[in-house]
Formats: C-alpha cells, structure tokens, sequence
C-alpha cells in the first residue's frame, strides 16, 4: 500500500519567515496530494490541494509543489503568521475514480513565533 | 457547502457501556464516509470505510464487532464503540468523500471530531 513520509515533525519559525514541509510518497499511482491543516482540538480543514497533471499550485500565501519523478511534494507558507501555527498533514491518494483512501503523513507542527 | 457535522462533540461513559457517535454530510450527499482515530500530537489513523448501503471495509488491527459502523444513508453514517473500555478513549473524527470543484469528487471534508473518554 501506500506509505507517506512526512518531515520534520516540528517546525519553529519567526513571525514573516516562510516555512516548508515536505512529503514523500511511494505509491506512483497516487494522483491528489491534500494539505489539511488543524488546529488544537479542531478538525482537520483543507488548504490547498493538487493533483498529478500540475507540477505547482498557488493561493495566497500558501503553495504546493509536485515532484511527480522524485514521488515528493512540499507545502510552502510565506510571511508566516501566528495564527498559522497548527498541526499540518498531508496525504497521498488515488482520486476522481480511483480506490481513494488517503493515507496522511504523521504530522507536521507548526510553531509561528510573533 | 460542504459541511459535516459529529454528534456528540463529546462524551464520557463508563467501562462496558456503548456509544454511538454519528456523522452527517449536512449539504451533500457522501456514498462515502470514513472512520479516524486520532491519539493526541498524533496523525489519523484510518479505522475503516463505510459506503452507503453496504459493510464497512477495515483497516487491519480494528476489530469489527468492537466498532460498530452503519452507513443507513447517504448523509448519514454511525459508528458504535461497544463495551467501551478505558484504552478505548480517543478523538474520533469522520470524514465524507464529497463534492470537490466541478466534475471531481475526490474532496475529503472532516467532522469536528469527537472525544470520548472511558472511565
């Protein structure tokens, strides 16, 4: 099956720094690659996603990148705030037609310090 | 669009008792809905996948008779923890596979979770 990387475990960063957290995969049939974020508590929500046939994705201050070759995907946060902090999961899956059962990294916490 | 809602938020209940925990898609329907467990400063583990209309798939190391899931519709799934036991006690969340942007379906919406204590 399936098996997600995901590094580092902990990310602590100053207020305005960018942060990055980066994702392997092994499964090369995998084709959607979500970040979700989640916040002490909460449940996990969707930031941004992307799928096999895009090699970046943007949407304000957060972006996707796709490294279809090398199985490995990074979510970029600029001028990080602190409200940012929370944990970050991405997950690896088969979407639009395919098995899709996602299997999520263990985790990335995030730490912005104002 | 796109919400799904966890009843209750939260519980607390005492060894052997049941609980029943369920999962709407408030505005969309899901013919599929899954089951995490999450420990805490931990990832999702996947317990199993319910489809609407027929049984649950497992994820291995979950005992079936333990988690009850019933998916009786297509908004609507529960999952029963019986004979609940204090290592039982977790933040149970769902998820409904639902609709993405236009002509995908692929998007995965998550409930607020619940946090059952067993005591």
């Amino acid at each position: 099956g399936e098996n997600v990387e995901q590094h580092p475990s902990t990310l602590s960063v100053q207020e305005g720094d960018s942060a990055v957290i980066k994702c392997t995969y092994s499964d090369s049939a995998s084709n959607y690659f979500p970040w979700y974020k989640q916040e002490l508590g909460k449940r996990p929500q969707l930031i941004i996603d992307i799928r096999s046939n895009v090699g970046e994705k943007k949407d304000q201050r957060i972006a996707v990148t796709l490294n279809k070759t090398a199985k490995h995907f990074s979510l970029h946060i600029t001028e990080t705030q602190p409200e940012d902090s929370a944990v970050y999961f991405c997950a690896a899956s088969m979407g639009s037609g395919g098995s899709y059962i996602p299997t999520f990294g263990r985790g990335t916490s995030l730490i912005v310090h104002p | 669009g796109a919400v799904v809602s966890q009843h209750p938020s939260w519980v607390i209940c005492k060894s052997g008792t049941s609980v029943k925990i369920e999962c709407r898609s408030l505005d969309f329907q899901a013919t599929t809905m899954f089951w995490y467990r999450q420990f805490p400063k931990q990832s999702l583990m996947l317990m199993a996948t319910s489809n609407e209309g027929s049984k649950a798939t497992y994820e291995q190391g979950v005992e079936k008779d333990k988690f009850l899931i019933n998916h009786a519709s297509l908004t609507l799934s529960t999952l029963t923890v019986t004979s609940a036991h204090p290592e039982d006690s977790s933040f149970y969340i769902c998820s409904a596979r639902g609709p993405g942007r236009v002509g995908r379906t692929d998007t995965q919406y998550f409930g607020p979770g619940t946090r059952l204590t067993v005591l």
